[in-house]
């Protein structure tokens, strides 16, 4: 059963826009998230993360919210850009047991 | 900057074959990570460790073996290739304590 859900496979969205990418987690225990951007033939790299002592964290075009009582949490790219176009992967943890659980990843397409 | 570095970008081996994925990282890292990742799975933890000659099994340890002689060096090894472990394979390194994980460029085997 999967601890961390990504229910949208993938994601098309204009230049420009708003890009909203949803992770749900079914964990109450989980206590720091990331997300990671992934390239086709790259490694993922990490883009963002957020605290659960906290609700949201910014930097830049990017905005991750975590709202815990409904265990989810978004990220929210604006404007998106064609450069944006790849994998997102969500990712927990719970610290006190130190092991960072994926979800299966949104395809996010940015048309110029 | 972290560098991962994975020996092989493309592997191709036949059923039944010994194979191995090296992984050296540059950072002095006391951690590493061992995923796949395959379509609507997301990434899964095969195995990690947390210091030299430590290895912890993942989530899906089966079929799989690693080693950590050295701490810049991790090794994923396949005792007896099969096609169900064609997939991309992800290393990742971590400092001890911190969540950010950061990836080498990844090792897509095909296994025939």
């Amino acid at each position: 059963d999967q601890q961390v859900k990504q229910n949208s496979p993938s994601l098309s969205v204009q230049e420009g826009r708003i890009s909203i990418l949803n992770c749900d987690y079914t964990n109450s225990m989980f206590d720091y998230f990331l997300w990671y951007k992934k390239y086709p033939a790259e490694g993922p790299t990490f883009l963002i993360s957020i605290s659960s002592i906290k609700d949201k964290n910014e930097d830049g075009r990017f905005t991750v919210f975590l709202n815990k009582s409904a265990k989810h949490l978004s990220l929210h790219i604006v404007p998106s850009q064609p450069g944006d176009s790849a994998v997102y992967f969500c990712a927990a943890i719970q610290t006190s047991y130190d092991k960072v659980i994926f979800g299966p990843g949104t395809s996010l397409s940015v048309i110029p | 900057d972290v560098k991962v570095t994975q020996s092989s970008r493309y592997l191709v081996k036949r059923t039944g074959e010994k194979v191995f994925l090296e992984c050296v990282q540059d950072m002095d890292h006391e951690n590493m990570f061992w995923y796949r990742q395959d379509p609507g799975l997301g990434l899964r933890l095969i195995y990690f460790s947390y210091d030299v000659k430590m290895k912890e099994k993942g989530d899906i340890p089966e079929g799989y073996s690693v080693s950590r002689e050295k701490k810049e060096r991790f090794s994923l090894i396949l005792e007896s290739a099969s096609t169900n472990q064609t997939s991309m394979y992800l290393c990742a390194s971590r400092l001890d304590g911190h969540e950010k994980l950061f990836f080498g460029s990844g090792t897509q085997l095909s296994v025939l």
